[in-house]
């Protein structure tokens, strides 16, 4: 049970380029969200899902793109880098309502975008 | 729309000594309320949560957390501070289909 898997640890992009940020889950869990770590302002969500086929805007949703095409994967897609997504992304799934279980996350993507 | 602020942006206590990190939210009715932990280069970790009930909740690595619905605040409480607690807090509240967080507290520890 590996639990979210986030891949790649780290990336360095170009101003303009494209990347998708994997997450995989294994808990066969229903929701899962992108958020990004800044420092001094927590984590601000992105997008979620709430099942497969189903995805919503959270907070900074601008410049990314999400699908869910099966429950495992929620992959995070950015289309043209800017220097303001230098970040620390993560990848987070829960069983139903997060309010009512909480979180489990991957262990990050750290982007920096030059 | 529910919140949560953490006062204290750096805190240092000694090892062994007891620590207490604030939280305070604000949400009318009772809240949905997590404490996380983030160790350097690592993701978060659920240490407890609060729905209702007992207001005093026990979680991981010997850590509680006291709801008070007077003081709008959910504090984290340890006894005795260990060197390896020295970590990122994070004060979280759910709803709707998210949690929000504050923007951490840092605990450093000194032997």
């Amino acid at each position: 049970n590996a639990g979210v898997t986030q891949t790649p640890k780290f990336q360095v992009l170009k101003t303009g380029q494209s990347m998708t940020l994997q997450c995989a889950q294994d808990m066969n869990h229903e929701y899962m969200s992108w958020y990004r770590q800044d420092p001094g302002m927590g984590l601000r969500l992105i997008h979620y899902s709430v099942g497969a086929g189903i995805t919503d805007q959270g907070e900074v949703p601008n410049g990314y793109n999400v699908s869910r095409s099966t429950t495992e994967d929620f992959p995070l897609r950015l289309l043209s880098a800017a220097p303001s997504q230098t970040s620390v992304y993560f990848c987070a799934s829960s069983p139903g309502t997060p309010k009512n279980y909480g979180y489990t996350f991957g262990s990050g993507t750290r982007l920096t975008v030059v | 729309a529910q919140s949560v602020t953490q006062p204290d942006i750096h805190i240092t206590v000694s090892e062994g000594a007891s620590l207490e990190l604030r939280c305070n939210y604000s949400y009318g009715a009772t809240p949905y309320l997590f404490w996380y932990v983030q160790s350097p280069g690592q993701g978060l970790q659920l240490l407890l949560k609060y729905f209702s009930g007992d207001t005093l909740v026990q979680g991981i690595k010997g850590f509680e957390a006291e709801f008070k619905r007077s003081q709008s605040s959910f504090n984290l409480r340890k006894p005795s501070v260990h060197w390896s607690d020295a970590a990122e807090y994070f004060c979280a509240t759910g709803g709707g289909n998210k949690l929000t967080f504050g923007t951490g507290t840092q605990l450093k520890v000194e032997l």
